[in-house]
């Protein structure tokens, strides 16, 4: 079944010790999205990839970097994590990036900052 | 600024109906996603509304009123697996999707 894959489901990381999560998917899409989620708080676009093209939002902190090596796969870089980092990190991807496509989660990532 | 207004929490009977609204300013409109959230989970998409109207999918229906920034989400004979959380969203005119946080619906037996 196509899908969108993330690793690992839960990760644990030391105060200011980078970490590296994955995201791929086998949907072929061209879009590919990364989300921070707080406890019962609306997901937050962190940035998002058309293809190679990298768009980053404007109020996403510079301690957070992405990398997609190929259409499958991207990869969210936290390179010093703090204490209000610890979220859930959702991936996603659509077919274009105009907004109204149905977007496709991943099931999500974890984090615990300790 | 952009918002999107969704009550935090409902409670509803298993085997019963619940409504669960959204109203949104955006700055222009492309369309209204819902998306279910069960917790510590990823979202899944329910609906899309982009025409003023009704759209019915099985136990869910979805609601769009363009001209009063207005939409719902009906659940018909609610399941104990319809706890979960209910994600409005909504593409502006630069097709940015605006997320709500979400509606905590609680069923009870």
């Amino acid at each position: 079944d196509a899908m969108v894959i993330q690793n690992p489901r839960y990760q644990v990381t030391q105060f200011g010790k980078p970490v590296t999560l994955s995201c791929s998917q086998t949907l072929n899409h061209n879009v590919m999205y990364w989300y921070q989620q707080k406890s019962s708080q609306a997901p937050k676009l962190l940035f998002h990839y058309y293809d190679k093209d990298f768009n980053n939002e404007a109020d996403t902190p510079d301690n957070f970097q992405s990398r997609r090596p190929n259409t499958s796969f991207c990869f969210l870089d936290i390179r010093s994590p703090g204490l209000g980092d610890a979220a859930m990190y959702l991936c996603a991807t659509s077919r274009a990036g105009q907004g109204t496509d149905t977007q496709y989660f991943g099931p999500g990532t974890r984090l615990t900052v300790l | 600024g952009q918002n999107i207004d969704q009550p935090t929490e409902m409670t509803a009977t298993e085997g019963a109906i619940v409504q669960i609204n959204c109203t949104y300013q955006t700055s222009g409109f492309n369309g209204l996603f819902w998306y279910q959230q069960h917790a510590g989970e990823a979202p899944t998409f329910l609906s899309y509304n982009v025409l003023d109207g009704l759209e019915e999918k099985g136990r869910f229906s979805s609601f769009l009123s363009r001209s009063k920034g207005y939409s719902y989400l009906l659940l018909k004979e609610l399941q104990m697996k319809d706890s979960a959380s209910y994600l409005c969203a909504v593409t502006d005119s630069n097709y940015q999707l605006i997320w709500g946080a979400g509606t905590k619906l609680i069923i009870k037996p």
